[in-house]
């Protein structure tokens, strides 16, 4: 079956520029997931949806940052007035069920953020 | 927070087996051991997980210390496709994974 997509796949922007990441989740995974990994580094927690409410959004580093997820389904990660800090891969996860400790997640391939 | 401690890297001959430790001396009751390993250009991808009891699945085995505070993840038979970094992480809240650095598998042919 389709795993979990993301788009772009790769964006270069100026900085200042605002700039949404797409994800797209695999169908019927309830929990969606942000990270985000600058190189060489391991991920980063962003933020956290259960349907289309985000329970957890205490990864996001500013302000700048936001996401929503509509239908349960779609979430779109908004990083406004980006700077060249931001350049990193964003990825994004989905797991059949959230609120648990035992719960996998795949994740998508990821969108690499370059901002010059 | 629950931490987690790996070596930084690690290299294993192709076909012998891989053993990868972790300790979590901090770790809490209900803490899950997760293991994730991110191969090149990929977003990480599940490999095992388990609460207090050693674990098998058809990528690797979980063992896990009778005291909770330290994991090894086997890889029974170790491919040229296994080389990756591979994430020894604990789940306490609402499904909130922090990644360390994991520990970057090298497998010689």
């Amino acid at each position: 079956g389709a795993g979990v997509s993301q788009s772009p796949s790769n964006k270069v922007t100026e900085k200042g520029k605002d700039v949404e990441l797409r994800c797209d989740p695999i169908s019927g995974h309830t929990a969606l997931y942000w990270y985000r990994q600058s190189l060489g580094q391991g991920l980063e927690f962003l933020i956290y949806f259960q349907g289309n409410s985000a329970p957890d959004k205490s990864g996001l580093p500013s302000d700048r940052f936001s996401a929503e997820r509509t239908g349960g389904s779609v979430s779109t990660l908004t990083i406004q007035r980006t700077q060249q800090e931001d350049s990193a891969v964003y990825l994004c996860a989905s797991s059949l069920h959230g609120g648990g400790r035992g719960v996998e997640q795949y994740f998508g391939p990821g969108t690499r953020l370059t901002v010059t | 927070d629950a931490k987690t401690t790996q070596p930084n890297s690690m290299e294993s001959n192709e076909e012998e087996p891989v053993h990868l430790p972790c300790n979590h001396s901090t770790i809490s009751g209900t803490d899950y051991i997760h293991w994730y390993r991110q191969l090149p250009s990929q977003g990480p991808e599940y490999v095992i997980h388990g609460l207090t009891s050693n674990v098998n699945n058809r990528m690797a085995s979980l063992a896990i210390a009778e005291d909770r505070k330290s994991s090894t993840l086997i890889l029974h038979r170790a491919t040229l496709r296994d080389a990756a970094v591979y994430y020894c992480i604990l789940m306490y809240n609402n499904n909130d994974m922090r990644f360390g650095a994991g520990t970057r598998l090298t497998v010689k042919p």
